[in-house]
């Protein structure tokens, strides 16, 4: 267990309905990241926070997704209108910098199915 | 110029060989080179991690090359057991503005069979 939270582990859904996925960090790591991963593939960056700053976004992250950090704390990543391209690992990081360099924590991640 | 290419895509070794998984990079910025081990339905877990300023890192049974000049690096796992087999990822980052943002190779399958 690597102190990263993620909620749900399984989610199936119909197609064109809406998901939310949280990510819990661990408590002192400023900055968190989402990643998507596809089957046999490896993650994918879709954004980062710093604190409660969403500093950048992939190009990944079509209209139809919304991440938020309300307060630096918790994060939540949202799809809207889902569809079956969306089906993935949604994988939640979060790093600290240390005299050695830096390790991202991953979380054991959301599968979304959607049918 | 973001991508990392990992080889092979699976790979098959006997318990107490040597499994060695390879990738290349193409962007000179990236600073920081990690491998991760993820096993079925976990998310990604840090294995070992290595800066370009060393061109090789040991940690137990796992070194990492490093090879900056031909923008490669790999992994050997010495002494391979069968509780290794899961699938390995390398990644590279450089930081922007405090993050480091990983860009992942595409995988290898490992199988230790006993």
């Amino acid at each position: 267990d690597t102190g990263v939270s993620q909620d749900p582990r399984h989610k199936i859904t119909k197609r064109g309905q809406n998901v939310t996925f949280r990510c819990d960090p661990i408590s002192e790591h400023n900055r968190l990241y989402w990643y998507r991963q596809t089957l046999g593939q490896g993650p994918e960056f879709l954004t980062y926070f710093q604190n409660e700053a969403q500093l950048e976004k992939s190009r990944l992250l079509s209209d139809r997704f919304s991440a938020e950090r309300p307060k630096g704390s918790f994060s939540t990543l949202e799809i809207q209108r889902t569809e079956q391209g969306d089906s993935a690992m949604y994988l939640c990081a979060t790093d600290e910098t240390g005299t050695g360099g830096t390790e991202a924590f991953f979380g054991q991640g959301t599968r979304l199915t959607v049918v | 110029q973001q991508q990392v290419k990992q080889s092979p895509q699976s790979l098959i070794v006997q318990k107490g060989g040597i499994s060695i998984i390879n990738c290349a990079y193409e962007n000179t910025a990236f600073d920081y080179f990690p491998w991760y081990q993820q096993f079925p339905g976990k998310g990604p877990a840090l294995l070992i991690a290595i800066r370009p300023d060393v061109s090789e890192k040991k940690e137990g049974r796992f070194t990492i090359s490093f090879n900056k000049s031909a923008k490669q690096f790999s992994l050997h796992i010495m002494d391979s057991q069968p509780g290794d087999s899961a699938t390995y990822f390398c990644a590279a980052s450089m930081r922007v503005q405090g993050a480091q943002k990983l860009v992942f190779g595409q995988g290898t399958r490992l199988t230790i069979n006993p």
